[in-house]
């Protein structure tokens, strides 16, 4: 069974970067036809795309966090991270890196889910 | 960017009720379009992809229609298990998620 878990400090200051990293277990990260992405959710709020990756270094961003936005992929560790920098307030959410399933040469969507972590932006 | 416009925001029902949740695209995402189940504190579960097709192990209740700018997701009997809240999502461009339906208890 695949498993995602998000891993990085919980709390962060304003104006300095997110850093978070998603290990995968129960299957490899270099699947073909599968990408691997971010997702995050303000409290109380609905869900937001940051960006994807696929295991050959192919990325894809959420046009509107692209300036401020970096996913890598580590195959060796079966891990994926995300950086996003200049943290305000408003990035205050719970972060989830998932599997996503490529259909027709599009993004797809996404069948699993690691937990979630939040991550609090305050001084 | 496509902008994705669920409605309605809040749905209160009862058990056993039919329900119908629609998303609406600001352009066309042709079949490209997946739903998802969240309920509080877990990750969203996928239940539809494809506009219409079900996800493996989700009950036959859930079913998925449309294409083009406008989708619905159906529950033929609603289920205590699925009170929820409910997003679309198109990945026709890029990704969007709507902003979710809330399936609250009447």
């Amino acid at each position: 069974q695949l498993q995602l878990q998000e891993s990085g400090p919980g709390l962060v200051k304003p104006s300095e970067t997110l850093s978070l990293t998603c290990t995968v277990s129960g299957g490899s990260i270099s699947s073909y036809n599968y990408y691997w992405g971010w997702v995050r959710q303000p409290p109380g709020r609905g869900l937001e795309w940051i960006g994807s990756i696929y295991f050959t270094g192919s990325t894809y961003y959420n046009p509107s966090l692209k300036s401020r936005v970096a996913i890598s992929v580590d195959k060796s560790n079966n891990q994926f991270s995300l950086k996003l920098s200049s943290e305000t307030a408003a990035d205050t959410a719970v972060y989830y890196c998932a599997r996503q399933r490529e259909e027709g040469n599009y993004l797809g969507n996404f069948d699993y889910w690691g937990q979630g972590m939040l991550v609090t932006v305050s001084s | 960017d496509i902008q994705m416009t669920q409605s309605p925001s809040t749905l209160s029902a009862s058990v056993g009720d039919r329900l119908t949740i629609t998303c609406r695209a600001s352009q066309s995402t042709s079949s490209w379009l997946a739903w998802y189940q969240q309920k509080p504190g877990k990750a969203p579960k996928l239940l539809i992809y494809k506009a219409s097709s079900l996800e493996s192990g989700v009950p036959s209740r859930f079913s998925g229609s449309g294409s083009g700018t406008e989708f619905t997701l159906t529950i033929s009997s609603l289920q205590p298990d699925d009170f929820a809240t409910y997003y679309c999502q198109q990945y026709n461009t890029y990704l969007t998620f709507g902003g979710g339906t809330k399936v609250e208890i009447k």
